[in-house]
């Protein structure tokens, strides 16, 4: 079936420091990932996405590495703010015209002052 | 980018009852999908809304008990049918053009 986290691991992080969230994708044909961030009692919020024939993208502080090889996805945020605790999500699209996402389990991204 | 509205934001209910929520894209979109979210957890996919015709269900998910609508590029709605208290969940909706997919803020359902 669909992924679905039974446990959501817990990233502490001292404001100002970089973080990097981790994410492991299941399905080797996916050629499109994105990582939202969800903030307690709303929706997940679109960060940046990347697609298979990219290694690396950068946003606003944050960048997306995807290293096809061994199925990895990570997202770093540079210069972590208290605004950044979330859950993030990675999603991976499988690459057919259903156009549907899995989504991994998530991490929680705590923001120490 | 897409702005996703749903309603209602929460809601109490009584077994046995229906609830519909509603869906509002600010722009025409061509997909649009429905998820259910328990607290703490993944997002898992309950169907894909198809502008006109009927949905597409993920396994372990049946129109019966979730029947959508879309009838059009911008509107869906998602019932849930004879609820019991595991139907209890976060309900979220999604709109975007291809793989690209913008959130609404979720339905909180309790049910009694």
């Amino acid at each position: 079936g669909e992924s679905v986290g039974l446990h959501l691991p817990t990233l502490s992080v001292q404001e100002g420091d970089n973080s990097i969230i981790n994410c492991a994708y299941s399905n080797s044909a996916s050629d499109y990932f994105i990582w939202y961030k969800q903030e307690s009692g709303k929706g997940p919020q679109f960060i940046i996405d990347i697609r298979s024939n990219m290694d690396k993208r950068q946003g606003q502080r944050v960048t997306v590495l995807l290293n096809k090889t061994v199925k990895h996805l990570s997202l770093q945020i540079a210069a972590t703010q208290p605004g950044d605790s979330a859950v993030y999500f990675c999603a991976e699209a499988k690459g057919d015209s259903s156009y549907k996402l899995i989504f991994g389990s998530g991490t929680r991204l705590l923001v120490r002052p | 980018s897409a702005v996703i509205s749903q309603k209602p934001s929460r809601d109490i209910c009584q077994r046995g009852t229906s609830l519909t929520i509603q869906c509002q894209v600010d722009s025409q979109v061509t997909m649009m999908f429905w998820y259910r979210q328990q607290p703490g957890q993944s997002l898992t996919l309950i169907a894909t809304a198809n502008q006109g015709s009927e949905a597409t269900y993920e396994s372990g998910f049946v129109i019966d008990k979730f029947p959508i609508s879309r009838p059009n590029l911008t509107f869906s709605t998602l019932t849930v049918s004879n609820m019991s208290p595991e139907d209890s969940s976060i309900y979220l909706c999604s709109g975007g053009y291809e793989e690209t997919q913008y959130f609404g803020p979720g339905t909180r359902l309790l049910v009694l």
